[in-house]
């Protein structure tokens, strides 16, 4: 069981460059999701999906794309790098059940755009 | 849509001294509420959650937070911190998840630094 898993760590980019960050779950939870973290402004989420084939936008998602074709992947794929995209990028899981909930954040994908 | 509020950006505490995290959010009809640790370099950790049930919620090492819908406040609390609590903290509340949407609104985060 390896929980949340994010690759690469580290990226660095040129304005204009197209890259897919990467994220894996190994629980079979239903819910995974997409944030940025920036200095001063907590995470915001960008997309997020709550099964197989279904995601949805969320706060920012300009400039990110996501697809969810099986329960363990959800590649996050900027299309064209821009500097405004370096962030701290942090990939969840979660499985809501009745009262309770099971969550986990992958450790990150620091991406710097020049 | 839901907002979150930290009220303190950064508290410095002393090794064995209570600390108090403050968290506002905006006002809803229910909501499920989370405190989340970061260390150093790390992802997010879950420290405790309300969602229904008690306001009194405890968490993992030694936190626990009170649920008051009346000031909507979620503050986060340890009776003496230790030097391994310095991290940052952050507060997110969530809608209750009908019809299968989970989008945690975070706050911007309480760096606590514990001092000897």
């Amino acid at each position: 069981n390896a929980g949340v898993t994010q690759t690469p760590k580290f990226q660095v980019l040129k304005t204009g460059q197209s890259m897919t960050l990467q994220c894996a779950q190994d629980m079979n939870h239903e819910y995974m999701s997409w944030y940025r973290q920036d200095p001063g402004m907590g995470l915001r989420l960008i997309h997020y999906s709550v099964g197989a084939g279904i995601t949805d936008q969320g706060e920012v998602p300009n400039g990110y794309n996501v697809s969810r074709s099986t329960t363990e992947d959800f590649p996050l794929r900027l299309l064209s790098a821009a500097p405004s995209q370096t962030s701290v990028y942090f990939c969840a899981s979660s499985s809501w059940g009745g009262p309770s909930v099971t969550q986990y954040f992958g450790p990150g994908t620091r991406l710097t755009v020049l | 849509a839901q907002s979150v509020t930290q009220l303190d950006s950064q508290v410095p505490v002393f090794e064995e001294a209570p600390v108090e995290l403050r968290c506002n959010y905006s006002s809803s009809v229910s909501v499920y509420l989370f405190w989340y640790v970061q260390y150093p370099n790390q992802g997010l950790q879950l420290l405790l959650k309300y969602l229904s049930g008690s306001t009194l919620v405890k968490g993992i090492n030694g936190f626990e937070a009170e649920f008051n819908k009346s000031q909507t406040s979620f503050h986060l609390r340890k009776p003496s911190v230790h030097i391994s609590d310095t991290a940052e903290y952050f507060c997110a509340v969530s809608d209750p998840p009908e019809g299968g949407s989970e989008k945690l609104v975070f706050g911007k985060g309480t760096k606590l630094t514990v001092n000897p």
